[in-house]
């Protein structure tokens, strides 16, 4: 099955700054890549999703790239906020709207103010 | 607005004891899920359904069952409660394919499990 390792595990950066998170795959075949975020104590939401025939996709001060050829995606967060402080998730499924979603280990992101 | 509901939101329980978690939703949705919250090992799947008469197993499914009694309410049950069972439980929904929010799982506010 699906295999998905992201690092870091924890990011602290000062507020302003830009963070990004690397998340890998396995399965070659794999075709749409969200990104989840979690602030303490809530659920995890939405918040940005790519698609393999896209290799960037920006809303607002957050993008996703993917690199299907070394089969790694990565989230960048510019001009960080303390509101973006929270546990970042990112996963992977064979398409979208596919059943079977395989999560990262997560990334506790800290900004500093 | 719509929304998926998780009950209990706490349970402290003993080991070897019964426990099922309840979940509904007002999303419509017809897919449901369940997933386990462990400190560095992100979201596991334990269970997911498509409908009523359709129940699949996820990645660490052993220890665990599920029941979808309609399509709106989907409960996990442990039979006999370990304490490596301790972890944050949640529900998730996901609209079938082609409907609105497509793709996007839709979670629970979570149930904190601990097993003495």
């Amino acid at each position: 099955g699906e295999n998905v390792e992201q690092h870091p595990s924890t990011l602290s950066v000062q507020e302003g700054d830009s963070a990004v998170i690397k998340c890998t795959y396995s399965d070659s075949a794999s075709n749409y890549f969200p990104w989840y975020k979690q602030e303490l104590g809530k659920r995890p939401q939405l918040i940005i999703d790519i698609r393999s025939n896209v290799g960037e996709k920006k809303d607002q001060r957050i993008a996703v790239t993917l690199n299907k050829t070394a089969k790694h995606f990565s989230l960048h967060i510019t001009e960080t906020q303390p509101e973006d402080s929270a546990v970042y998730f990112c996963a992977a499924s064979l398409s979208f709207g596919n059943e079977k979603l395989t999560f990262g280990t997560g990334t506790r992101l800290t900004i500093i103010p | 607005d719509a929304d998926v509901t998780q009950t209990p939101r706490n349970r402290i329980t003993k080991t070897g004891k019964r426990i099922m978690l309840e979940c509904s939703q007002t999303k419509g949705h017809d897919r449901m899920y369940w997933y386990r919250q462990d400190p560095g090992l992100g979201l596991r799947l334990i269970y997911y359904s498509f409908d009523v008469k359709d129940i699949n197993k996820g990645e660490i499914s052993d220890g665990y069952s599920v029941s979808r009694q309609a399509q709106a309410k989907f409960s996990l049950s442990l039979e006999s409660a370990i304490p490596n069972q301790t972890a944050l439980y949640f529900c998730a929904t996901m609209a079938v394919a082609g409907g609105p929010g497509t793709g996007e799982l839709f979670f629970g506010e979570g149930s904190r499990l601990t097993v003495l």
